[in-house]
């Protein structure tokens, strides 16, 4: 079954650090370039962060750069995102995602595949 | 950055009827790089559209998007019960990629 299943949220105070992980399978993960992607409650969406499919190139919102570090590892076909200096704004549910397309190490960042979410809470 | 706008911010509708969604983009969407996503509460987005008007995978086709430029469209030719949700367009032509803020579409 292709799915996208993340785990790690949970309940952090401002300036703490917290670490989601991203389990993929029923793909080749290794193809695609991944991206995490969060949402407020009740609010819009936002792209935090994006990987290349090789793991060498990152993207990072302005919003979370030189706080969040996004990596993964294709032999076990998973992502992660570690979270550092973590503030209330950070607040949110956090989707790992695949882009609908990715070639010749380009991808369409539209996303045809999301996980469950797993929620952030940073508060004192 | 391109800013999304999407209107009207609610729909109060029946089932059985047509929907349209607007979404306006603050500059050009470059090669028609524009999604629709439809959520429903407690679930991550579900992908409808792609590319403007390409249907995702299993999507039903009573739903349909068009547009180009700076404004696009999300139809629903005929209401079912199961799509009552909120619905996202998002751009992804240009870096950042950036969503509207949502249209919810409910049971009048």
């Amino acid at each position: 079954e292709v799915q996208l299943l993340e785990s790690g949220g949970g309940l952090v105070q401002p300036g703490g650090s917290l670490r989601l992980s991203c389990a993929a399978s029923g793909f080749t993960f290794s193809s695609y370039g991944m991206a995490w992607v969060r949402q407020v409650p009740g609010k819009g969406l936002e792209r935090v962060s994006t990987i290349s499919g090789s793991g060498d190139r990152t993207y990072y919102a302005d919003s979370v750069k030189g706080r969040f570090t996004i990596t993964r590892d294709n032999s076990k076909n998973t992502l992660d995102l570690q979270m550092n200096s973590l503030r209330a704004e950070d607040t949110a549910v956090y989707y790992c995602a695949k882009p609908g397309s990715c070639s010749g190490g380009t991808c369409s960042w539209f996303f045809d595949l999301w996980g469950r979410g797993t929620l952030v809470t940073v508060s004192s | 950055e391109i800013v999304l706008t999407q209107s009207p911010g609610t729909l109060s509708l029946s089932p059985g009827e047509r929907v349209t969604l607007s979404c306006r983009a603050s500059q050009s969407v470059r090669i028609s790089y524009l999604a629709w996503y439809q959520q429903k509460p407690g679930q991550a987005p579900r992908l409808l559209i792609y590319g403007a008007s390409s249907r995702a995978t299993g999507i039903p086709d009573r739903f349909s998007g068009s547009g180009s430029g700076t404004d696009f469209t999300l139809t629903i030719s005929r209401l079912e019960p199961e799509d009552f949700a909120v619905y996202f367009c998002q751009q992804y032509g240009s870096s950042p990629v950036t969503f509207g803020q949502g249209t919810k579409v409910e049971i009048k």
